[in-house]
């Protein structure tokens, strides 16, 4: 089992609607949790950081953990083509500057006009 | 958010030479900072950690006499491919940590390595 799960997808929405991602993982030691996009042949760009269990809201995006169920979320409300990316987890099991991120595979989404 | 910056963007050789990647960090120190290597439609895969001063600290089944690291200053690290192979064609990004325990990491924009 790998330690961290995502439906890589690809994932078509209209432009809209309200999309979710989400991301299972192993590893109970994971304290720390992020979403990244990244475009095309681009680096991926933090979206949200979660330490621990609960939700976090930026705007169109809300980050869910649930470290009970070894599960995070990513909401986008009324999602923009601009949106299409590919969205991808990550998530440590310390802070600091020395952690390690540990990645998902990352979902391919895209938001039609 | 931080930023990093990666040079070249986009590079092609031939098979059997080597190619340096640079990463800066503009706006921050980094005493620690990271290499990952994505191919195609895969996630990112951590190669090694960089540190400021001292060896590089390698994933397993990454060839440190391969993928030479350099961590010179605060606000530099850079990568070198040696005797570079096609199967070595990927893209390879560069992150960085900024300060306190509740920052994350800030990706490079990548570099994209074509060994021809």
């Amino acid at each position: 089992q790998k330690e961290v799960e995502q439906d890589p997808g690809p994932l078509s929405v209209p432009e809209g609607a309200i999309v979710s991602l989400n991301c299972t993982y192993s590893n109970s030691a994971f304290q720390y949790f992020m979403w990244y996009r990244q475009y095309s042949r681009k680096g991926p760009e933090l979206l949200m950081y979660t330490y621990s269990s609960g939700n976090k809201e930026d705007g169109r995006f809300t980050a869910q953990v649930d470290k009970s169920s070894k599960y995070i979320s990513l909401f986008i409300r009324d999602s923009q083509p601009s949106d299409s990316a590919t969205y991808l987890c990550a998530m440590s099991n310390s802070g600091g500057s020395n952690y390690k991120l540990t990645f998902g595979k990352g979902t391919l989404l895209t938001v039609n006009p | 958010g931080a930023v990093v910056s990666q040079h070249p963007s986009w590079v092609i050789c031939k098979s059997g030479t080597s190619v340096k990647i640079e990463c800066r960090s503009l706006d921050f120190q980094a005493t620690t900072m990271f290499w990952y290597r994505q191919f195609p439609k895969q996630s990112l895969m951590l190669m090694a950690t960089s540190n400021e001063g001292s060896k590089a600290t390698y994933e397993q089944g990454v060839e440190k006499d391969k993928f030479l690291i350099n961590h010179a200053s605060l606000t530099l690290s850079t990568l070198t491919v040696t005797s570079a192979h096609p199967e070595d064609s990927s893209f390879y990004i560069c992150s960085g940590p900024v300060g306190s325990p509740t920052d994350t990491q800030y990706f490079g924009p990548g570099t994209r390595l074509t060994v021809l």
